[in-house]
């Protein structure tokens, strides 16, 4: 069971989109729709951003979408703000157990 | 509003045993979902250490199954986290977390503590 490889940092300027990928294999991203997407500022616990591949929680912005192909998923930021800097880890769910993502640090310039 | 709080020993000698204890309030255990725990050494990832149902069956991370035990206590509504013969490298902060079953994700989760293991 290994981490899902994510990219180190990825960084915007104010108001554009980036996009963060989540590359598994086809026993975890692959195999299940049950990937999510987990934001983490510093200091502070993870807050679930995107569950189920593109599903947002009650309450998460509409900036933050989430899709996959293959064995890679991706979550976009749309809009970016300066409250989105903080790190994120994609996390799959697999034949009963858990893998998460190597984590990417989000900068906003 | 679901809440959960970990609490235990912040300080763990090399080769001893850490514990961790995780009480959930505003939810009772024994309604449903499975709880879990996941750590992140300083400066690095999340990594799971393993989930249980409130009827006590566990699913544990391969890499650490050999050393891990997780339990529940409905009455006290707490579960919690034995790993034994702790090195350096489980030095972290560990959270508590509950896990959905439906959407497989950790929905809820604890402030997280941070474990030292030192002599």
């Amino acid at each position: 069971q290994s981490a899902l490889t994510q990219p180190a940092s990825v960084s915007g300027s104010p108001g554009q989109s980036i996009t963060i990928s989540c590359t598994g294999t086809s026993s975890d991203v692959g195999g299940y729709n049950y990937v999510s997407w987990y934001q983490q500022h510093p200091g502070k616990a993870p807050k679930l951003m995107i569950y189920e591949v593109s599903n947002r929680p009650s309450g998460v912005s509409n900036r933050f979408s989430g899709s996959k192909s293959g064995n890679t998923a991706s979550l976009t930021i749309s809009g970016l703000q300066a409250e989105d800097e903080a790190d994120y880890y994609c996390s799959s769910y697999t034949s009963s157990l858990y893998v998460f993502g190597t984590g990417t640090k989000v900068t906003v310039l | 509003q679901v809440q959960l709080q970990e609490s235990g020993p912040g300080l763990v000698k090399p080769s001893e045993t850490l514990s961790l204890t995780c009480a959930v309030s505003g939810y009772s255990i024994s309604s449903g979902y499975y709880w879990g725990w996941i750590r992140q050494p300083p400066g690095k990832g999340l990594e799971w250490i393993g989930s249980i149902y409130h009827s006590g069956s566990t699913y544990y991370n391969p890499s650490l199954k050999s050393r891990v035990t997780i339990s529940v206590d409905t009455s006290k509504n707490q579960f919690s986290l034995k790993l034994s013969s702790v090195t350096a490298a489980d030095t972290a902060v560990y959270y508590c977390a509950r896990v959905a079953r439906a959407t497989r994700v950790f929905d809820y989760w604890g402030q997280g503590t941070l474990v030292t293991v030192s002599s």
